[in-house]
């Protein structure tokens, strides 16, 4: 079974600065996809960015950028240039490639703010 | 990305009728669609998968004879809350997927107040 953890439930930082977000999870699998969603207010969930585990390369997407540690399951996400736009909930999720594993199951969440 | 709309976005309806929530993929064929439950500041909780043409998976505790879901085609899937009752009030949002290695794209979610 996999299981997604986010162990920090707030976090605030202030506009144009860097923060990091949390996540660990486990997985029996060897190849796997892990992924951080944003939840704004308006609850529509939107894909920030996608990390193939057999990749080693970190992924990015413009202001956003991950630091995957396989060995440690580890994923955190990197804001640079932090944005008012940025204010959302974020979720982490991963998903397996077996067979009754290809649903994402996703951490608790992490609300983040980003002050003028 | 691809486009995933779910319709209506806000409903209300009496206790013990039913509605039903529509998830259409609209720039893809979604072979599977799930159906998540979001209560509030908490997390996604998923309720089922469903394959096209093919009976719905429901997650442990979830009650197939409330939460009816049907995925006839490759671009739709249905989620009927029937007989529903205030405890069902919550906000429900579908997602889709072309094939076993795509991502998923979500749709905007359905506000379902029961009163």
């Amino acid at each position: 079974a996999q299981t997604v953890t986010q162990s920090q439930p707030e976090m605030s930082v202030q506009e144009a600065e860097t923060v990091t977000l949390s996540c660990t999870y486990d997985t029996s699998e060897n190849n796997y996809y892990l992924f951080w969603y944003k939840q704004p207010p308006s609850r529509q969930m939107i894909l920030v960015i996608r990390q193939e585990a057999y990749k080693q390369q970190n992924a990015t997407e413009n202001r956003f950028s991950v630091n995957f540690q396989k060995a440690a399951k580890s994923f955190s996400l990197k804001i640079s240039d932090s944005q008012l736009g940025d204010t959302a909930m974020y979720f982490c999720a991963s998903r397996g490639t077996q067979g009754g594993s290809e649903k994402l199951v996703f951490g608790k969440g992490t609300k983040l703010t980003v002050n003028p | 990305g691809a486009v995933v709309s779910q319709h209506p976005s806000r409903v209300i309806c009496k206790s013990g009728t039913s509605v039903k929530i529509e998830c259409r993929s609209l720039d893809f064929q979604a072979t599977t669609m799930f159906w998540y439950r979001q209560f509030p500041k908490q997390s996604l909780m998923l309720m089922a998968t469903s394959n096209e043409g093919s009976k719905a998976t429901y997650e442990q505790g979830v009650e197939k004879d409330k939460f009816l879901i049907n995925h006839a085609s490759l671009t739709l899937s249905t989620l009927t809350v029937t007989s529903a009752h205030p405890e069902d009030s919550s906000f429900y949002i579908c997602s889709a997927r072309a094939d076993r290695i795509s991502e998923a794209f979500f749709g905007q979610g359905t506000r379902l107040t029961v009163v």
